[in-house]
Formats: structure tokens, C-alpha cells, sequence
């Protein structure tokens, strides 16, 4: 199983300019959620998602949007980067029935807005 | 603001030693999780105490829960080089079923 795949791993952007964050996981779970890890803020919620077309806001979710088409996809959208954003992204996914909340994360997308 | 926090911040020890680090939250749980996170790569589930447990044990790893202080704490005994990394708290709010909040993370160095 390749579990939850992000890509891309690296990314420069210059303020303004807009990308996509690809999350993708093979497990079948209905839960998708998007965390950005800034140096001693540890992981923060940007989005969730618990099943295709249902999305929510997470802690911290001006400035980036979601939508979840299908179960196995959940992009993060950058309308107009800002340095701000600049932060390591995570994927984590879960199943719904499993109750406990227990996550499991993608590698992780590095980002850098100049 | 966060729910969790870790203390200490930073953590040096030898091999061999153990390595304990606590967690503070605000308000009411439903789970308390722990993670690590090695250099450079995604999060990894260790272990997982509800709140109604006190105390929960995994190989090397001892969590314990105090509700009434709302605190945590994660022991790693006999450590080993390998368990070099960054440790985060995540809590499970009570009727939030699908917010898992993160604490800001202690990290661990283990010196052979």
C-alpha cells in the first residue's frame, strides 16, 4: 500500500502566483485533512474533509481553499501565495468507523513563497 | 491558541537512559494520542489513551492521563539512538470527533 501520497515534496512560488498541493491515499478512508507545521507552532488544521463533496474549516484556513471530489483526493488550493504560507504542508487521512481519531500522514510538501 | 503543549522543548540523553515528556491541554478530551516525527518526514501514530484510561503501556512506551490536571505524559525507556525525533501530544476534543489538535512538540536526542 502506498498510503497517503503528497506531491509535489518541494515548491518555490513567488507572492501572488497560485498552486495546488496534491493529496492522494489508496486506503479507502472517508476522512482527509490538510496541517501546515511551522517551526515551534507544531501541526495546525487547515481543512477537513469527512467524505466526497462535505468539507470544513480547520484552525487556520484563510488564504488556502479545499474541495474533495472523490474519496481518494483532497487538493489544497493557493489562490495568491504570500510568504506567510510559507510552511511544510501534511496530508493525513483516516477511516470514519475507526472511532479514534488515529491519523496517518503523507511525507510532507515543502513550501516556499518568496 | 493550541490545546497541547509539550514540555520540555528539547530533550538530550544517552543511550540507555529514559526519556520523559509531558503534555498540557485546555479542555476536555475525548482521546489523548501520541506521535513521532522524524527528521524531514510525516507524522507517526505511537499510541493512544482515552479518557477514561490512566495509564497505557506499548513495548517501550508508558503513557499515563490526568484528567483532573489535564496533562499527559510519554516515557520511553531503555532509549536507543533511533528514537532520536520530535514527539507531539494530539488531542481529541470532546464532541469534536474530527479536529485532531497538535501540540508544538518536544525534541528528543538520544546520544550513543
Amino acid at each position: 500500500n502506498a498510503g497517503v501520497t503528497q506531491t509535489p515534496k518541494f515548491q518555490v512560488l513567488k507572492t501572488g502566483q497560485s498552486m495546488t498541493l496534491q493529496c492522494a491515499q489508496d486506503m479507502n478512508h472517508e476522512y482527509m485533512s490538510w496541517y501546515r507545521q511551522d517551526p515551534g507552532m507544531g501541526l495546525r488544521l487547515i481543512h477537513y474533509s469527512v467524505g466526497a463533496g462535505i468539507t470544513d474549516q480547520g484552525e487556520v484556513p484563510n488564504g488556502y481553499n479545499v474541495s474533495r471530489s472523490t474519496t481518494e483526493d483532497f487538493p489544497l488550493r493557493l489562490l495568491s501565495a504570500a510568504p506567510s504560507q510559507t510552511s511544510v504542508y501534511f496530508c493525513a487521512s483516516r477511516a470514519l468507523a475507526s472511532g479514534a481519531n488515529v491519523l496517518t500522514f503523507g511525507a510532507g510538501s515543502r513550501l516556499t513563497v518568496l | 491558541s493550541q490545546q497541547g503543549e509539550e514540555d520540555p522543548q528539547a530533550l538530550s540523553i544517552q543511550e540507555g537512559e529514559n526519556a520523559t515528556m509531558n503534555c498540557s491541554y485546555k479542555t476536555s478530551i475525548n482521546n489523548l494520542q501520541w506521535y513521532r516525527q522524524n527528521s524531514g518526514r510525516g507524522l507517526v501514530h505511537l499510541i493512544l489513551i482515552r479518557s477514561n484510561e490512566r495509564e497505557k503501556h506499548s513495548g517501550r512506551l508508558r503513557v499515563t492521563l490526568d484528567t483532573s490536571k489535564k496533562s499527559s505524559s510519554l516515557l520511553i525507556t531503555a532509549s536507543r539512538a533511533a528514537d532520536t525525533a520530535s514527539y507531539f501530544c494530539a488531542t481529541v476534543l470532546s464532541g469534536g470527533y474530527n479536529k485532531l489538535i497538535f501540540g508544538a512538540g518536544t525534541r528528543l536526542a538520544v546520544h550513543p
